[in-house]
């Protein structure tokens, strides 16, 4: 089965700067890659998603990046700010609606 | 915005217990799922439920899990017999039907369950 692996498990960056989580994923039939962000006690709220006819989206502050070929996406979060603190989960799927396979979570924390 | 409502927080039980995990999709949503995080552990799936009937279900959810929509709006998550390895996050999440490539997943809270 598909398994998603993801890089790194925290990140500390400096409030203005960039932050950057990869995942990789071993099913080449995954064809949806939808990112999370949970804030604590929260639930999971999706912010963006990427299908695999798309190298690249973007909304705002936020992107993501995909590359078939080597199997992994990466979100990218720039000018980050304090409301940015939170856990990110990658996820893979073969359509939007199948079951998500969750990569280990990234603790993203943004020092003022 | 309408939102995915997992009730309670926060179950204890006790191990050999029956626990029953409760959660309120969306209403014009038709795709259900459970998923589960055990402390320090990936999210992984557990079931997904549509039209009354399991769609798909992981080798987790063995024959000691069962889910059901006794009514319009919820959607349960059943554990005959609780073991002390079942301790963990459980979410659940409903989309809508139609288009499958257009569709994506909403999440509950979560319920915490802790099996002692």
């Amino acid at each position: 089965g598909e398994n998603v692996e993801q890089h790194p498990s925290t990140l500390s960056v400096q409030e203005g700067d960039s932050a950057v989580i990869k995942c990789t994923y071993s099913d080449s039939a995954s064809n949806y890659f939808p990112w999370y962000k949970q804030e604590l006690g929260k639930r999971p709220q999706l912010i963006i998603d990427i299908r695999s006819n798309v190298g690249e989206k973007k909304d705002q502050r936020i992107a993501v990046t995909l590359n078939k070929t080597a199997k992994h996406f990466s979100l990218h979060i720039t000018e980050t700010q304090p409301e940015d603190s939170a856990v990110y989960f990658c996820a893979a799927s073969k359509a939007a609606g199948n079951k998500l396979t969750f990569g280990g979570g990234t603790r993203v924390l943004v020092k003022p | 915005e309408p939102e995915v409502t997992q009730t309670p927080s926060h179950q204890v039980t006790q191990m050999g217990q029956e626990v029953i995990l409760r959660c309120v999709p969306i209403s014009n949503h038709l795709y259900f799922y459970w998923y589960r995080q055990i402390l320090g552990q990936k999210v992984e799936f557990l079931v997904s439920f549509y039209n009354n009937e399991i769609s798909e279900k992981s080798e987790i959810f063995d024959d000691q899990f069962s889910v059901e929509r006794p009514d319009g709006s919820n959607f349960t998550l059943k554990i005959r017999s609780t073991k002390l390895e079942d301790s963990a996050m459980y979410f659940c999440a409903s989309r809508e039907t139609g288009q499958v490539y257009k569709n994506i997943q909403y999440f509950g809270a979560g319920t915490r369950l802790s099996v002692l």
